[in-house]
């Protein structure tokens, strides 16, 4: 089954203690990207990746890292959390380039993450 | 960072009702997409919309990508519980970035 997976769902942590949340897509895509989701703001995105090796920072990158070694596989990382970043994580994964310019954007299903 | 202006943020229908919600920007988008959240799952695309003027429907969904390219609203007829859940527009600016609204929240009273 063609999906992108997330672990873990739930996270709770306390404030500096470092963290990964792991995203994997089986389709071959590309292009993946992480986006957080907070009431009111709708899905912002923290960072992406074009291919293998080439990241690149969203629209809310401070306090984040990622990294893509491996096409299927694209971590985010907190070095040290605070509790702004409790939050609804999503990862996504599409092709890179379509006919009309966009390919669909497949999401995982989220990590929730509180920070104590 | 730049944000779609969606509304309404929140609805609250009964079963058979139509709904209608729009989103607006300051900016161009290239493409404008409208995405449905079930609880507890992630955004799934419900229309891509490519074109200024474009008018698209899938199933009970209508969606129409604005003239100037700054706007975009989505028509659900006759909903039906399964309707149930977040919805939000999504412009599209150079390859693959994506924009997103704040959401609506359709709730449906049988």
């Amino acid at each position: 089954e063609a999906q992108v997976t997330q672990n873990p769902r739930y996270l709770i942590t306390v404030t500096g203690k470092k963290l990964t949340v792991t995203c994997s897509q089986n389709m071959n895509h590309e292009y993946m990207s992480w986006y957080r989701q907070d009431p009111g703001l709708g899905l912002r995105q923290i960072y992406y990746s074009m291919n293998v090796e080439v990241t690149d920072k969203g629209d809310v990158p401070e306090g984040y890292k990622v990294s893509r070694k491996e096409k299927r596989n694209f971590p985010l990382i907190l070095e040290s959390p605070s509790p702004n970043q409790t939050s609804l994580y999503f990862c996504a994964s599409s092709h890179a380039k379509g006919p009309n310019g966009y390919n669909e954007q497949f999401f995982g299903p989220g990590t929730r993450l509180t920070v104590l | 960072g730049q944000q779609l202006n969606q509304s309404p943020q929140s609805m609250f229908i009964q079963e058979g009702e139509d709904v209608s919600m729009n989103c607006t920007s300051s900016s161009i988008f290239n493409t404008w997409l409208w995405y449905k959240q079930d609880p507890g799952e992630g955004p799934v695309l419900l229309i891509a919309l490519y074109k200024a003027g474009e008018l698209t429907s899938n199933g009970r969904l209508t969606a129409q990508f604005g003239i100037t390219r700054k706007d975009s609203f989505l028509n659900i007829s006759a909903s039906i519980p399964s309707d149930v859940g977040i919805y939000f527009c999504a412009g599209q600016r150079g390859a693959q970035k994506l924009v997103f609204g704040q959401g609506t929240r359709l709730t449906i009273n049988p």
